[in-house]
């Protein structure tokens, strides 16, 4: 079974700092979903990564994807409260359409 | 239209109820999903249909029953549920990975119904 793992699962920062939750997985994935979900909503996509040595980027929020490392990042620059929100990541196997989540990342922006 | 939707938002209902949640999507979307949310986890797969056909079913209690009439829309009918059953159960869509000759581009999720089971 494919493992996915965040680190760290609770994040509190301060407005203005910059920051990088990991997102580890088990086994060969060829592509990386990262979602947003705000408390009490559902989740919302902000970007898939398709291939080794992808980055994308919007806004404040750069996400990575090192195939060879099963790893993936999602960095934070210069946070501000409206980023505070819980984050998952996502891969798929080639083979199928099952979706398989981190564990999630809480993260907190104190003014 | 990137949109999903999924009634009621709120269900409330007794252990002895029998009760639907409905989505519906108009992506073209051949994989739909259902999900179950517990406070502060991730989603937990429940089932995907692929091409309006049970692909994956995770070993849920046969008090979920999952149903897809067509493309565009997928049923979840609850029966005899247990207070543990209560969380938020999220619909969502995707482009069909195993047919469609290509990997879906991502999953879009509905705005979940939240589900109260007394």
């Amino acid at each position: 079974e494919l493992k996915v793992e965040q680190n760290p699962l609770f994040l509190s920062m301060q407005e203005g700092k910059n920051y990088t939750i990991y997102c580890n997985y088990s086994t060969t994935s060829d592509r990386l979903y990262w979602y947003r979900q705000d408390p009490g909503k559902s989740l919302e996509s902000l970007f898939v990564l398709l291939s080794n040595g992808a980055v994308k980027q919007e806004g404040r929020l750069m996400a990575s994807l090192d195939t060879k490392a099963r790893l993936s990042t999602l960095h934070i620059t210069a946070a501000v409260h409206d980023l505070s929100a819980t984050y998952f990541c996502a891969v798929v196997l080639y083979t199928g359409n099952q979706f398989y989540f981190g564990t999630g990342t809480s993260l907190t922006v104190i003014p | 239209d990137t949109e999903v939707t999924q009634t009621p938002k709120h269900l409330v209902m007794g252990m002895t109820n029998k009760k639907s949640l409905k989505c519906e999507q108009h992506m073209g979307h051949r994989a739909m999903y259902w999900y179950k949310q517990k406070a502060k986890k991730p989603p937990e797969l429940m089932f995907v249909y692929s091409y309006e056909k049970l692909s994956i079913n995770e070993s849920v209690p046969s008090r979920f029953s999952p149903e897809c009439p067509n493309s565009s829309l997928l049923n979840l009918h609850l029966h005899a549920l247990q207070p543990e059953d209560s969380a938020l159960y999220l619909c969502a869509s995707s482009q069909d990975r195993v047919l469609a000759g290509g990997p879906p581009d991502t999953q879009y999720f509905g705005p979940g119904t939240r589900l109260t089971v007394l």
